[in-house]
């Protein structure tokens, strides 16, 4: 069974473009999520999308945004990146999102912010 | 609020000696714990987890955890180290019953394991 793909694998952006990044979860995973990891703030929340359905949504600006699409398939866009933005995205999924399921994590996207 | 706390952002060890990642919590409610390893250029890793039952959980490549309620901790544990174990770990909770959907994760302690 194919993990959990990410894409693109890097991205090199300017302050004030966009950006969007792609998640293809595990195969019957319905629950995506996604992470912020940097090395002054560890891991971050971002939000939770289940049945396109976003269920939680971590302390961002509105800049960061997602969607969910009907396959399970989630995107996840940045508007008028900042330095700070700079950072690895990582996708999770899992079958429900429940309490107790463990994460399966994609490799990330490192987004660079020039 | 859920919260995690890795006291230590780095562990260093001989290889074949003992291991030991700490990690404490912080919740309302009770627990689910985890613990996650992330190797260079690399997605995090699922090792064990924490629901309920007994307080030694046995995870993936040797490792184990023990859940100790009035400590608030689960310290990540291996008995004999090996180069291979040389990753970033890091430990996470989920608060029951709040189901919100995210895990909270510790700031990540880095394992040197030196031959």
């Amino acid at each position: 069974k194919a993990g959990v793909t990410q894409t693109p694998r890097y991205l090199i952006k300017t302050r004030g473009q966009q950006v969007t990044l792609s998640c293809s979860p595990i195969s019957g995973h319905r629950s995506v999520s996604w992470y912020q990891q940097t090395p002054g703030q560890g891991l971050q929340f971002l939000f939770e999308y289940f049945s396109e359905t976003q269920r939680n949504k971590g302390n961002f600006p509105g800049r960061f945004s997602g969607r969910q699409f009907s396959n399970s398939r989630s995107e996840m866009n940045v508007s008028t990146l900042e330095l700070g933005d700079s950072a690895l995205y990582l996708c999770a999924s899992s079958l429900e999102g429940d309490t107790n399921e463990k994460l399966f994590f994609g490799s990330g996207t490192q987004l660079s912010v020039l | 609020a859920q919260s995690v706390a890795q006291p230590e952002d780095q562990v260093n060890v001989a290889e074949g000696n003992p291991l030991t990642v700490k990690c404490t919590y912080s919740v309302s409610g009770n627990p689910y714990l985890f613990w996650y390893v992330q190797y260079p250029n690399r997605g995090l890793q699922f090792l064990l987890k924490y629901i309920t039952g007994d307080n030694l959980v046995k995870g993936s490549y040797g490792f184990e955890a023990e859940f100790n309620k009035s400590q608030t901790s689960f310290h990540l544990k291996k008995p004999s180290a090996l180069v291979s174990d040389s990753a970033l770990y890091f430990c996470a909770v989920r608060e029951v019953p709040a189901n919100d959907y995210k895990l909270s994760f510790g700031a990540g302690t880095t394992v040197t394991v030196r031959a």
